[in-house]
């Protein structure tokens, strides 16, 4: 399966901050990436989709303002978590898929505590 | 996608199989069944997938029951590097650029 890499692996901002997430498929190309929020004891819950070169779709509840998708490239997607506050303090994780693919691939996850 | 029903957790004796049974009753004829994992603070880990059929590679076997309404997840000897939560996920459409929706999976502990 592909290889993907986030970065970093853990962030501490304050309160009020922007902080941004790094997500690469390091040996395959990548149409399509997703990124997941994952708080304590909780599973995983998908926050958006994005497609290479296009503008990503973002699941119910998640604010598109604050959370800020780029996907410049086959091989990288940004996640950006504008104004940061504590109750965004979460595990991050990216996941890259193509349409050839039988699955996705995922990240080791980015941990982020705002204070 | 069926909606699945998986024990909250298990143990498991290292060395011995370990066997993650996963309910999909209203599993439909053109949706598979997909097997994560989660070690503590990683990203999940694709296992297996099947439709009908029963899988294995190299990490598990995937046993999937006749109706499909329930699948097995076998683990041949666990390892204490096998302890995660395991998701069983269903749904319609194979293929990486479609997205996945876990439940709250299985807790597996495999001890000494």
């Amino acid at each position: 399966g592909a290889v993907v890499s986030q970065h970093p692996s853990w962030v501490i901002c304050k309160s009020g901050t922007s902080v941004k997430i790094e997500c690469r498929s390091l040996d395959f190309q990548a149409t399509t990436m997703f990124w997941y929020r994952q708080f304590p004891k909780q599973s995983l819950m998908l926050m958006a989709t994005s497609n290479e070169g296009s503008k990503a779709t973002y699941e119910q509840g998640v604010e598109k303002d604050k959370f800020l998708i780029n996907h410049a490239s086959l091989t990288l997607s940004t996640l950006t978590v504008t104004s940061a506050h504590p109750e965004d303090s979460s595990f991050y994780i990216c996941s890259v898929g193509s349409k050839g693919w039988e699955t996705q691939y995922f990240g080791p996850g980015t941990r982020l505590l705002v204070l | 996608d069926a909606k699945t029903t998986q024990p909250t957790s298990m143990d498991c004796a290292e060395g011995r199989a370990a066997n993650l049974p996963c309910n999909h009753s209203t599993i439909s004829g053109n949706e598979y069944v997909y097997w994560y994992r989660q070690i503590h603070s990683q990203g999940p880990q694709y296992i297996i997938h099947g439709l009908k059929n029963n899988e294995t590679n190299e990490m598990a076997s995937l046993i999937i029951t006749e109706d499909r309404k329930s699948s097995t997840l076998i683990l041949p000897h666990a390892t204490l590097r096998d302890t995660a939560v395991y998701y069983c996920i269903v749904r319609r459409v194979t293929g990486g650029g479609n997205k996945l929706t876990f439940g709250t999976g299985t807790q597996l502990k495999v001890e000494l």
